[in-house]
């Protein structure tokens, strides 16, 4: 399995607060991606990085803000959680027009 | 931006019967097609890929076909089994954005 870990697995917090979700990659891949994963929605890619510093945003960015100040982490940040960001958020990883690795995958609840 | 549909989002088969998930993407632009498995609990897993230079791409019981002037793509699983049970993504991509757009999701059950 493809080096990724994501932290935490499962996270409950309330509305109106921040939440950072970790992920960190051991394989030294150029791109990393932040998905969140709803049910009839599929995988909607929320940003992406091609190298450190360098971000864009993907389909549903409002609400998220990213960094990744060196290579192995991509940090998804949400500046104040609502309901609507409850769900199953994904990082994967990919070198360039490569297969793309999955994380396991964060459970954020927001209460 | 790109845009993936996918159909059907559910499928039931009998064991041993092929199965057949099919996707559209809208930007002509986009060169690379891959399909990720998804089993409960755990994230995608690549199963098989194919890249606009060729039609057709076959891997023991999987296949996957590219019309690049209709813009859709297809997975055909063949003698289904058990196992094959799980939840299926078509995704797209253009070398020059790097973003992996995926479709909505089937939901494959193999029925014994």
């Amino acid at each position: 399995d493809a080096g990724i870990t994501q932290s935490p697995r499962h996270k409950v917090t309330e509305t109106g607060t921040p939440v950072t979700l970790r992920c960190h990659q051991t394989e030294n891949h150029r791109y990393m991606y932040w998905y969140r994963q709803d049910p009839g929605h599929g995988l909607r890619l929320i940003h992406y990085s091609y190298g450190v510093k360098d971000t864009d945003k993907g389909e549903v960015s409002d609400g998220y803000s990213v960094s990744r100040s060196k290579t192995e982490d991509f940090l998804l940040t949400l500046e104040s959680a609502t309901s609507s960001q409850t769900s199953v958020y994904f990082c994967a990883i990919s070198q360039a027009n490569t297969e793309a690795f999955f994380g396991q995958g964060t459970r954020l609840t927001v209460v | 931006g790109e845009n993936v549909e996918q159909h059907p989002s559910t499928l039931s088969v009998q064991e041993g019967d092929s199965a057949v998930i099919k996707c559209t993407y809208s930007d002509s632009a986009s060169n690379y097609f891959p399909w990720y498995k998804q089993e409960l609990g755990k994230g995608p897993q690549l199963i098989i890929d194919i890249r606009s230079n060729v039609g057709e791409k076959k891997d023991q019981r999987i296949a996957v076909t590219l019309n690049k002037t209709a813009k859709h793509f297809s997975l055909h699983i063949t003698e289904t089994q058990p196992e094959d049970s799980a939840v299926y993504f078509c995704a797209a991509m253009r070398d020059s954005s790097y973003k992996l757009i995926f479709g909505s999701g089937t939901r494959l059950l193999v029925r014994p």
